[in-house]
């Protein structure tokens, strides 16, 4: 099994909302990560969790915080967002960072900020 | 940055037809990753190649890591109306760095 799941999967919010995203993986994977995705663009990396704990954030604005509450679980909140932060919002989880290479990822939220 | 130049950035083909596309770099990968995007869904992992050289096939798809390790492609063949979507290509850097993606060939299939 494979699977990466999120919730939700569609999501409209004020710029004044706090909001969650979710993903949990049962793969016994030990890294995850927050991909942001515009439209017709690639993936583009946010956060990065290696063993529950934060290793990489790509400069992202703190409007986004990221939380990794146990290995199976990664959550991503939102506060404060502004228009230009909707997009697609993928999580993946690998075995662990490094040269493993292989991300699976979720099917992704798609975030309307209005 | 470290950039990936995938091509091509489009394609539009007959129902049957045989598909190639590949992603390029100046630098030397570690890994290569082959990803399908189907419209608002997550990317789906196809192939995974790790030495150089090596030649993987997953059904009607076939992909390789390059000899110089600074490419890779793939190749679909006998394509079928389903494989309309996004292809990215992504690797890795030597190290314990993220993956570097393509900016993706979009694909569609004409019956």
């Amino acid at each position: 099994d494979t699977e990466v799941t999120q919730t939700p999967k569609h999501l409209v919010m004020g710029m004044t909302n706090k909001k969650s995203l979710k993903c949990e993986q049962h793969m016994g994977h030990r890294a995850m990560y927050w991909y942001k995705q515009k439209a017709k663009k690639p993936p583009e990396l946010m956060f990065v969790y290696s063993y529950e704990k934060l290793s990489i954030n790509e400069s992202v604005p703190s409007r986004f915080s990221p939380e990794c509450p146990n290995s199976s679980l990664l959550n991503l909140h939102l506060h404060a967002l502004q228009p230009e932060d909707s997009a697609l919002y993928l999580c993946a989880s690998s075995h662990r960072t490094g040269p493993s290479g292989e991300q699976y990822f979720g099917p992704g939220t798609r975030l309307t900020v209005t | 940055g470290q950039q990936l130049n995938q091509s091509p950035q489009s394609m539009f083909i007959q129902e049957g037809e045989d598909v190639s596309m590949n992603c390029t770099s100046s630098s030397i990968f570690n890994t290569w990753l082959w990803y399908k995007q189907d419209p608002g869904e997550g990317p789906v992992l196809l192939i995974a190649l790790y030495k150089a050289g090596e030649l993987t096939s997953n059904g009607r798809l076939t992909a390789q890591f390059g000899i110089t390790r600074k490419d890779s492609f793939l190749n679909i063949s006998a394509s079928i109306p389903s494989d309309v979507g996004i292809y990215f290509c992504a690797g890795q850097l030597p190290g314990n760095t993220p993956l570097v993606f393509g900016k993706g060939t979009r694909l569609s299939v004409i019956a």
